[in-house]
């Protein structure tokens, strides 16, 4: 069965430090999806990324990175220069190839201070 | 427009009352679920539904039911709604394609008295 664990239930951070999201996964199957959604005070699920199983390529999109390490079963998540407006809880998921269907990690609540 | 819309946004009401959410989407996806959500949990599936002729139950189906009218819509019911069933409920849909992810409506509050 598949599963995905973020140990961090809430982080805060002061304007302009650095934070990183943990995310660790588990599933039998070799192809599979990783995700990250962000979900603002407003409520709304904001899709962030995706990457699959066979491109372990990190990737950087402005002040945010995503480290797939399938060494460790690890996608964690990056903010570079935190701002107040990246307070929000981020959800990290997983979709095994064959199925749609997401299996979400409990979420990890950023506040981030001025 | 919203791509995937959601009625109500917020709904309260009492328990044994028969409840339905409703979720409409305007990107042509085929496939469609019904998530819910509840602090310290994250998202839980309720069911899914790959085209109109296919329902499946998800992790969390019990309590529930669900109707695929057409492609563009599919509505989540309570039959018999029960306080802990207040939660926050997405609608989410996703292409057919190897490249396609899910993509959520803006979610219903629903509490039940």
């Amino acid at each position: 069965a598949q599963k995905v664990t973020q140990a961090q239930t809430e982080i805060s951070v002061v304007e302009k430090e650095d934070v990183t999201l943990d995310c660790v996964y588990e599933t039998r199957d070799t192809t599979y999806y990783l995700f990250w959604y962000k979900q603002p005070p407003s409520g709304e699920l904001v899709f962030l990324i995706r990457r699959n199983s066979f491109d372990e390529q990190n990737e950087i999109s402005g002040r945010y990175s995503w480290n797939f390490q399938k060494s460790t079963s690890s996608f964690n998540f990056t903010i570079t220069a935190s701002q107040v407006v990246d307070s929000a809880v981020y959800f990290c998921a997983l979709s095994e190839a064959g199925y749609s269907t997401l299996t979400f990690g409990k979420g990890t609540m950023l506040l981030v201070s001025p | 427009d919203a791509d995937v819309t959601q009625t109500p946004r917020n709904r309260i009401t009492k328990t044994g009352k028969r409840i339905m959410l409703e979720c409409s989407q305007t990107k042509g996806h085929d496939r469609m679920y019904w998530y819910r959500q509840d602090p310290g949990l994250g998202l839980r599936l309720i069911y899914y539904s790959f085209d109109v002729k296919d329902i499946n139950k998800g992790e969390i189906s019990d309590g529930y039911s669900v109707s695929r009218q057409a492609q563009a819509k599919f509505s989540l019911s309570l039959e018999s709604a029960i306080p802990n069933q207040t939660a926050l409920y997405f609608c989410a849909t996703e292409g057919h394609g190897s490249t396609d992810t899910q993509y959520f409506g803006p979610g219903t509050r629903l509490t039940v008295l």
